[in-house]
């Protein structure tokens, strides 16, 4: 059972954006942890889009970007592409379950 | 280049262990972690555990939820880290990923991940 919460699902046209909460409470997110974000598709292992709460990796296309605010966090893709159609996930540290990372429930972003 | 290569999928049945092995290369292993995660069919990620073997001492952190069943290992000399799962039930059957603990920031599950490795838990 994850600790951090996020919408099932998302939709936006090619171009729109759209954005991803990741929720979470004072032992993780609002304790000061930083937030991470993950990309999935179908098959594959996840990759690392957003380290540090806005830190981009090497390669990740300056349309996505992460933010953090007390105990939530999230992820906006703007000028939504086709191939940004993935599974996505936040992922934190929480300081109550003994010290453990902890994940989001998981977002499925649709192009329409 | 940073690589990470696991081992092939297991069948198991219910009560046995199965072992999943995960060779680095690319970076100089012990000085990163390395996590463990895990995915049941369908379903989202869910951390295991974590390994350092930093300056010749080793460090685990398991989730405590899998804490009593598993037992993660690093061989230096090989660049290898190992994840041990005891007393597997059907709800053990998942993929297993692991992933360079991240360079720039802290408690990341991963900046660099393995291709996965199946596992399978049938009677």
């Amino acid at each position: 059972q994850s600790v951090l919460t996020q919408p099932p699902s998302v939709s936006g046209a090619p171009g729109q954006r759209v954005t991803i909460s990741c929720t979470g409470s004072s032992s993780n997110i609002g304790a000061g942890y930083d937030v991470h974000w993950y990309q999935q598709f179908p098959g594959t292992a996840p990759k690392l889009l957003i380290y540090g709460n806005i830190n981009r990796p090497s390669g990740v296309p300056d349309r996505f970007s992460g933010s953090k605010s007390g105990t939530s966090a999230s992820l906006a893709i703007t000028g939504l592409q086709a191939e940004d159609e993935a599974d996505y996930y936040c992922q934190s540290y929480d300081g109550s379950l003994s010290g453990s990372y902890v994940f989001g429930t998981g977002t499925k972003v649709t192009v329409l | 280049q940073v690589y990470l290569v696991q081992s092939g999928p297991e069948v198991k049945k219910p009560g046995a262990s199965v072992k999943v092995s995960c060779k680095a290369s690319g970076y100089t292993f012990t000085n990163f972690g390395l996590n463990w995660v895990r995915q049941a069919p369908g379903q989202g990620l869910e951390w295991m555990g974590w390994i350092s073997a930093y300056n010749g001492y080793t460090s685990t952190n398991y989730a405590q939820k899998v804490r009593d069943r598993v037992t993660m290992t690093t061989d230096t000399s090989t660049r290898t880290a190992y994840m041990e799962l005891r007393s597997l039930r059907s709800d053990d059957t998942a993929m297993y990923y692991c992933a360079r603990s991240c360079s720039s920031t802290t408690y990341c599950s991963g900046d660099f991940w393995g291709q996965g490795s199946l596992v399978i838990v049938s009677s």
